[in-house]
């Protein structure tokens, strides 16, 4: 079983859309997890970035963990073409008691959004 | 905030020789900094960690001696791909951990490389 889940898609949406984009991990050692998104032939870009349970939302963008049932999700409300791209999960633990470990990439979903 | 240069962004070199592909962290210092690989419509495969000051950390079956990686200083980190074979073309990420600053990791723009 891989570390982090994501399903590939690719997802389609119309414009004006809400998208749900989502992880499941196994390790539950994770606390640190975060959203990228990758345009093509580019670098992944920090969307968000959440500590442990709990929901963040940053303009159109909500972070969702669930720790309990190992489970992360990302909501963009009021989608729009400029939103098309690979959006990857990722996550991370404290290792050794304090020192940071590596992150842990889902696969990530391709979404386009048209108009 | 948190930019992080890579580059080149392309590069195109013959089989047999090296390139060299630099990481900055422009607006801050970056103890740890991380060199991915990514193929087409694949995920980010971690290729090693760097700290600055020591040897970086290959991830199981990435060959040290043909990935070199050097960390410098806090805001430099290099990837040297020695004697290319076409089978390395790939599209090269780093990415960059801000001391103190948490778990967040910023990622440079990559770079596209082909071996003829």
């Amino acid at each position: 079983q891989k570390e982090v889940e994501q399903d590939p898609g690719p997802l389609s949406v119309p414009e004006g859309a809400i998208v749900s984009l989502n992880c499941t991990y196994s390790n539950s050692a994770f606390q640190y997890f975060m959203w990228y998104r990758q345009y093509s032939r580019k670098g992944p870009e920090l969307l968000m970035y959440t500590y442990s349970s709990g929901n963040k939302e940053d303009g159109r963008f909500t972070a969702q963990v669930d720790k309990s049932s190992k489970y992360i999700s990302l909501f963009i409300r009021d989608s729009q073409p400029s939103d098309s791209a690979t959006y990857l999960c990722a996550m991370s633990a404290l290792i050794r008691g304090s020192t940071l470990g590596r992150l842990y990439f889902g696969r990530g979903t391709q979404l386009t959004v048209w108009p | 905030g948190a930019v992080v240069s890579q580059h080149p962004s392309r590069v195109i070199c013959k089989s047999g020789t090296s390139v060299k592909i630099e990481c900055r962290s422009l607006d801050f210092q970056a103890t740890t900094m991380f060199w991915y690989r990514q193929f087409p419509k694949q995920s980010l495969m971690l290729m090693a960690t760097s700290n600055e000051g020591s040897k970086a950390t290959y991830e199981q079956g990435v060959e040290k001696d043909k990935f070199l990686i050097n960390h410098a200083s806090l805001t430099l980190s290099t990837l040297t791909v020695t004697s290319a074979h076409p089978e390395d073309s790939s599209f090269y990420i780093c990415s960059a951990r801000p001391s103190g600053r948490g778990t967040e990791a910023f990622f440079g723009q990559g770079t596209r490389l082909t071996v003829v």
